[in-house]
Order: C-alpha cells, then structure tokens, then sequence
C-alpha cells in the first residue's frame, strides 16, 4: 500500500523560513497530487495547499508548496514564521491503485 | 457558510455499535463526495472511508473494512457512519470532510465527535 513519511517535528524561530517533507512510498507522488493541512491544537484539520501547490484564497502567500520528483516528495515552505503557524502538519494524497486517501503521520511545527 | 456538524459519539463498550451522523449546509450536498477521516487521542489522521455523490462508489480503509458501513440521504444533506464490532483502537474523534469539486482536497472539515470504546 501507498504511504507517505513525514518528520515527526521540526522547529525554527519566528520569522525564519521552514520546509516540511512528505516522501512517498512508491509510484510518483506527482501525479497523484499532494495535500497539506494545518491543524491546531483542540481544532479540525484546515487545508493550506492543494495538487501540490495551489494555495486556497484565505491562506497567506508566506504557504507555498513543491514537489520534488526526483525524491518522489512533496514540501510544505512557510516563510516569514509567525507564533501563530505552530500547529501540526499532515501531507495527503491517494493511492491509486485502490482510491484510497492517504495522510501522512504528521509533523509538529514548534515556531520558538 | 459551508458547515459539517457530526453528531453521535460516546462511550461505548468493546463489540458495541454506534452510529455517527454529519449534518451538511451551506453547499449543494449531492454534489460532492464525502469523507469520514479519525484521529486517536494524541495520533496523526486517519482515513475511515468515502462515498461519491450519489453513493455509486464506496471505499473503506483496511483497519475498519467489513465493521464499518458508510451511507449518505442527499435529500437530508446528511451523512452517516455505522459502526460495529467496535474495539478499543477505534477510539478517535471522527470527522466528516467534504472533497473539493475537481480535486483531491478535503474542505471544509466538520469539529468532529469523540468515539470512546471502553468496557
């Protein structure tokens, strides 16, 4: 089965720029489009980026996303950290061989 | 405003069942596809099941396959899920999660219901 694998934290000071990765496991994570999430403590996941780079209108333009294909990974960059931005982050995509979604385990972002 | 309200959680004892309701406004509900997604005290999100929009395609993940029963009443804008033979590491709060129209994106997602299987 498909899986994605994410670090379990990072961390960087406020108004520095962090990337989180999410490397899939087999096929090519392009093509199947990644997802990434932020969730805050107490609250529902809220998207942030869709097939792979297309940020919703709301998210600020500090969210972006990438894909790497020659590591089959997707990365989620903020910049210009803010408190506020510490919460944790899940990629997500599809497993195409039998339409089933797929999260990645999640990465603490600590903005310290 | 777009809105999923999940209804339905509560302790229940191992081999118990429960049946978890989402209630959908604000969107034109038989148009998309939806999603019931968990996550375990302290875990990551994980993936239950979908159902297209007019129930022509289901899918279940491998943990609650054959014990868990997806449905969905468009006329009702509501979504639900049947659980049964319910175990301990079903303990989550269960969310409903909407898919984009032509993407692979869940949104919005509802405030969840906490599921606890306890004797």
């Amino acid at each position: 089965n498909f899986m994605l694998t994410q670090p379990q934290s990072v961390s960087e000071s406020p108004g520095k720029t962090v990337s989180i990765s999410c490397t899939g496991s087999s096929g090519s994570i392009a093509s199947n489009y990644v997802q990434w999430y932020q969730q805050r403590p107490g609250s529902a996941p809220i998207i942030v980026i869709s097939e792979n780079n297309q940020r919703p209108s709301g998210v600020p333009d500090r969210f972006s996303g990438s894909i790497d294909s020659s590591s089959n990974s997707a990365s989620l960059t903020i910049s210009g950290l803010k408190t506020e931005d510490e919460a944790d982050y899940y990629c997500q995509s599809y497993d195409s061989s039998n339409h089933n979604v797929v999260f990645g385990g999640g990465t603490k972002l600590t903005v310290l | 405003e777009v809105q999923l309200v999940e209804s339905g959680g509560g302790l229940v004892k191992p081999g118990g069942s429960l049946r978890l309701s989402c209630a959908a406004s604000g969107f034109t509900f038989s148009s998309y596809t939806m999603n019931w997604v968990r996550q375990a005290p302290g875990q990551g999100l994980e993936w239950v099941s979908s159902i297209t929009s007019f129930s022509n395609y289901i899918y279940y993940g491998d943990s609650v396959k054959g014990r868990f029963t997806i449905s969905r009443d468009n006329a009702k804008n509501s979504l639900y899920l049947q659980m049964d033979s319910l175990r301990g590491e079903d303990t989550a709060v269960y969310y409903c999660a909407r898919k984009r129209l032509n993407s692979r994106a869940l949104d919005p997602w509802g405030q969840g219901t906490l599921v606890t299987v306890s004797s």
